[in-house]
């Protein structure tokens, strides 16, 4: 398994209230990606990161944003949680953008917005 | 918008079947596609990537690219129970990949 890891793995947060969602790895990838992923509709990116502090927006950007500092770490953060952000959440990382490099993902992070 | 599109299933085989998966993509520019099998509650892990137009094999898998038609399938060849899962496909354009909703398959012993 690529090294990557999600925290928290289960969160339960009430409407209003800021989240941040954690993105370590450990294999000093230059690509890392925000996905959710929500019955009906696969996985949609958020956000992604192309290098320390270089991001873009993705399809479903609005209410997130990101930030990178260092290589290995990318955060997730809902500025005010609502009910329809309510996911689960995957990380990605990719080393590369050739036409053979593919993603690998983290284990995913349950939110429930109430 | 970019589109991919797979047929949600489910798709049910009897074991030691072939099973096929199909999805259609919107953009011609898109450079590289990824099959990716995903079980309840996992994350989604690799089975396959092509780029080239035809055929690329891997075991028990043949992933199928035409340009042309804008279709990218999976042949899963003696099918077992631990293939049930749903699979996902996924298009890379530039530095951004795009998922279908995926398909699920069960495998009948």
């Amino acid at each position: 398994d690529a090294g990557i890891t999600q925290s928290p793995r289960h969160k339960v947060t009430e409407t209003g209230t800021p989240v941040t969602l954690r993105c370590h790895q450990t294999e000093n990838h230059r690509y890392m990606y925000w996905y959710r992923q929500d019955p009906g509709h696969g996985l949609r990116l958020i956000h992604y990161s192309y290098g320390v502090k270089d991001t873009d927006k993705g399809e479903v950007s609005d209410g997130y944003s990101v930030s990178r500092s260092k290589t290995e770490d990318f955060l997730l953060t809902l500025e005010s949680a609502t009910s329809s952000q309510t996911s689960v959440y995957f990380c990605a990382i990719s080393e590369s953008i050739v036409l053979a490099e593919t993603q690998y993902f983290g284990p995913g992070t349950r939110l429930l917005v109430l | 918008q970019k589109e991919v599109e797979q047929n949600s299933g489910p798709l049910s085989v009897p074991e030691g079947a072939i099973a096929s998966l199909n999805c259609t993509y919107s953009d011609r520019g898109s450079q590289s596609f990824f099959w990716y099998r995903q079980y309840s509650g996992k994350s989604p892990e690799l089975i396959m990537f092509i780029y080239s137009n035809g055929d690329k094999e891997d075991g028990r898998f043949t992933a199928q690219l035409n340009k042309a038609s804008q279709y990218v399938s999976l042949l899963i060849r003696d099918s077992q129970p631990s293939d049930s899962a749903t699979y996902l496909c996924a298009v890379r354009f530039g530095n951004q990949f795009y998922f279908g909703t995926g398909t699920s398959l069960t495998v009948i012993p």
